[in-house]
C-alpha cells in the first residue's frame, strides 16, 4: 500500500530555534500534501495545503511566516517551524492523497512530536 | 452545525463484540468516504475507502454509506483489545478538501 514517511518522529528544541519536519511519499507522487496539527485527545487541525512547485495555502489563523512549507519535488514536502516557542509544542502530521483528482484516500505519516523547551 | 458529526465516546465494549461507529454529515456533495484508525501518538491509518452508497467489507471491517440519510458507519466484528484506538471518519466531494470527524475513542476490554 501507499506509504508516507515523516521524519523526525520526535524532536526537542530550545525556544527561539527552528525545526524542520520532512514528509515523503515513498511509492507514489504527490502534487498535494497536507499538514495537520493535533492536540492531545483532539482531532486533526488542518494547517496548510502544500502544492508542488507553488506556494502553500494556509488555513485561517495559521501564520505562514512561522510555519514555512516547501514542496520542492513530487515526493517531498517540508514544514519548518521558525523561532519556535513552547506554545508550538504539538503533534504535527502530514498526509498525501495517493492519486490526482482530489478524491483519492489520504495516507498519513506517523507524525512528529515537537517539544519546545 | 459542523459539516461532519461524530460521537467522541469513549465507547467501551467487551472483547468479541460487534462495534458500530458512525458519522453524520450535512453536505450532500460528499461522495468519497474514509475511515481511519489512530493509535496514541501515531498517524492515522487508512482502514476503508468507499465511494457513494453501499457496503464494503474487508476482513473484520465493514463500511456502510447511506447517502440518502447522510450517514456512514464502520462495523468491527469480533473486536479485539488491539482494536482499541481512536477511529476517524473523513469525506470529500473530490476537490482536495477533506473533512474529518472529531474521532471516536474505542476501548475493547479483554
Amino acid at each position: 500500500g501507499a506509504v508516507v514517511s515523516q521524519h523526525p518522529s520526535r524532536v526537542i528544541c530550545k525556544s527561539g530555534t527552528s525545526v524542520k519536519i520532512e514528509c515523503r511519499s515513498l511509492d507514489f507522487q504527490a502534487t498535494t500534501m497536507f499538514w495537520y496539527r493535533q492536540f492531545p485527545k483532539q482531532s486533526l487541525m488542518l494547517m496548510a495545503t502544500s502544492n508542488e512547485g507553488s506556494k502553500a495555502t494556509y488555513e485561517q489563523g495559521v501564520e505562514k511566516d512561522k510555519f514555512l512549507i516547501n514542496h520542492a519535488s513530487l515526493t517531498l514536502s517540508t514544514l519548518t517551524v521558525t523561532s519556535a516557542h513552547p506554545e508550538d509544542s504539538s503533534f504535527y502530521i502530514c498526509s498525501a492523497p495517493t492519486g490526482p483528482g482530489g478524491n483519492s484516500p489520504l495516507h498519513f505519516g506517523n507524525g512528529t512530536r515537537l517539544t519546545v523547551t | 452545525q459542523k459539516e461532519v458529526e461524530q460521537d467522541p465516546g469513549p465507547l467501551s465494549v467487551p472483547e468479541g463484540a460487534i462495534v458500530s461507529l458512525n458519522c453524520t454529515y450535512s453536505n450532500s456533495a460528499f461522495q468519497y468516504f474514509m475511515w481511519y484508525r489512530q493509535y496514541s501518538r501515531k498517524g492515522p491509518e487508512l482502514l476503508m475507502y468507499t465511494y457513494s452508497s453501499g457496503n464494503k467489507e474487508d476482513g473484520r471491517f465493514t463500511a456502510q454509506v447511506d447517502k440518502s440519510s447522510k450517514y456512514i458507519s464502520l462495523f468491527i466484528r469480533d473486536s479485539q483489545p488491539s482494536d482499541s484506538a481512536t477511529y476517524l471518519c473523513a469525506m470529500t466531494s473530490g476537490t482536495y478538501k477533506y473533512i474529518f470527524g472529531t474521532g471516536t475513542r474505542l476501548k475493547v476490554l479483554a
